[in-house]
């Protein structure tokens, strides 16, 4: 069974970097497979934010495009996501789920993270 | 790029069919099989319910089914029961690579 975990601080000030790792166990995150994030602001819908293969290949969602970088650690079998210059707007439950196939449907998701910018 | 377009909400009966529309363009629903539909009660993860516009991952029940005609995409729930009630969403791939969701209809099982 694929399980995704996600990890990182819960708390980044304004203007800050949000960071976190995801942590992919029962698959090679060297596979055919995507992998991507989600965000979820309290109380409303999810927000495609990107993917990333491990070849290095990334697709980001164009409204955070100039703020968002993902990268891939084959090595661990974890992919990262980095978010610049935070604002209250960035405050959500960020999942890391897997792609399959790429251009496809999510078939398993981490159980979610809130990252709270505040001061 | 903008959200597929979801009502807010819907509400059956149990028992009862209701059906969520997903409304996208020629750049996303319109031109590709690539629509999927998630579940979410509230705080939990969603759960992949419909895949690829009409089929079923192994454990969902076949009471879910999914349709697309044109531009929009459709959720149809039969037999409706109580532990349907959630968020649901729709998910595609667009013509930029990039994916999208809904804005997501609360179900609400009377």
């Amino acid at each position: 069974q694929v399980q995704l975990q996600e990890s990182g601080p819960g708390l980044v000030k304004p203007s800050g970097t949000l960071s976190l790792t995801c942590t992919v166990s029962g698959d090679s995150i060297s596979s055919s497979h995507w992998w991507g994030w989600i965000r979820q602001p309290p109380g409303k819908g999810l927000e495609w934010v990107g993917y990333i293969h491990y070849s290095g290949s990334t697709y980001y969602n164009p409204s955070l495009m100039s703020r968002v970088t993902m990268s891939i650690d084959t090595s661990k079998n974890q992919f990262s996501l980095r978010v610049t210059s935070v604002s209250a707007l960035d405050t959500a439950v960020y999942y890391c789920a897997r792609n399959y196939g790429g251009n496809s449907y999510y078939d398993f998701w981490g159980q979610g993270t809130l990252v709270t910018v505040s001061s | 790029q903008s959200a597929l377009t979801q009502p807010p909400s819907v509400s059956g009966s149990p028992g009862q069919s209701v059906t969520i529309s997903c409304i996208g363009s020629s750049s996303d629903v319109g031109n590709y099989n690539r629509v999927s539909w998630y579940q979410q009660p509230p705080g939990t993860a969603p759960k992949l319910m419909i895949y690829d516009v009409s089929y079923r991952p192994s454990g969902v029940p076949d009471r879910f089914s999914g349709s697309k005609s044109g531009n929009t995409a459709s959720l149809t729930i039969s037999g409706l029961q109580a532990e349907d009630e959630a968020d649901y969403y729709c998910s595609s791939y667009t013509s930029s690579s990039t994916m999208m969701f809904g804005g997501g209809t609360k179900l609400t099982v009377l």
